[in-house]
């Protein structure tokens, strides 16, 4: 099994529509979360971070943490064309791991005007 | 403007030869990482440095050499040894902490062996 666990998809939906997107993971360890978009061809780049149980919201996004059941998730509002890329999320323990994350597959979405 | 540089974009190389990929980055991070990406399986961790002269494995080091000898730099060397060594490969650092720091990557480079 492993640890990180995300819907490959893909994904497609109408512009304006409420996407969700989910991973689940298994080491309890995990404290920090992350959302990277990747768009084709390009390196991951940083959407959400957010750390332990919680709701953290910038703009039409919105992260959701729930530790108790090992379930992140990442909620874009009023979906946009522009956002259709591939979404990765990371997660990490901290302490002597720094920077080591470990990644879902991505998830594909596409959103068609 | 700051930022992690990978190049070249594309390479192609017969299987047998060694490649080098660049790596350089401006942001002052103290922690360098090289992630391999294939289809479906995500990010996997080859080599990683949180130091000047000092590096140590991901979960897929084989077939792949690193070295740190400048803050600045990380190069990776895709060695004949590694078995299926056509990927994009992502460069990537963070500051030093103890809370598991963002990572800012780089545009990468799509290698193809033949």
């Amino acid at each position: 099994q492993k640890e990180v666990e995300q819907d490959p998809g893909p994904l497609s939906v109408p512009e304006g529509a409420i996407v969700s997107l989910n991973c689940t993971y298994s080491n309890s360890a995990f404290q920090y979360f992350m959302w990277y978009r990747q768009y084709s061809r390009k390196g991951p780049e940083l959407l959400m971070y957010t750390y332990s149980s919680g709701n953290k919201e910038d703009g039409r996004f919105t992260a959701q943490v729930d530790k108790s059941s090992k379930y992140i998730s990442l909620f874009i509002r009023d979906s946009q064309p522009s956002d259709s890329a591939t979404y990765l999320c990371a997660m990490g323990s901290g302490g002597t791991s720094y920077g080591k994350l470990t990644f879902g597959q991505g998830t594909i979405l596409t959103v068609h005007p | 403007d700051g930022g992690i540089t990978q190049s070249p974009k594309y390479l192609f190389r017969k299987e047998g030869q060694n490649v080098t990929l660049s790596c350089e980055q401006n942001l002052n991070h103290d922690a360098m990482y090289w992630y391999r990406q294939d289809p479906g399986q995500g990010l996997r961790l080859i080599y990683y440095s949180q130091i000047v002269n000092d590096f140590q494995k991901g979960d897929i080091a084989e077939g792949y050499s690193v070295s740190r000898e400048k803050k600045e730099s990380f190069p990776l060397t895709v060695t004949s040894a590694q078995k299926n060594p056509t990927a994009f490969y992502l460069c990537a650092s963070s500051i030093n902490e103890q809370g598991a720091s963002p990572l800012h990557f780089g545009n990468g480079t799509r290698l193809t062996v033949t």
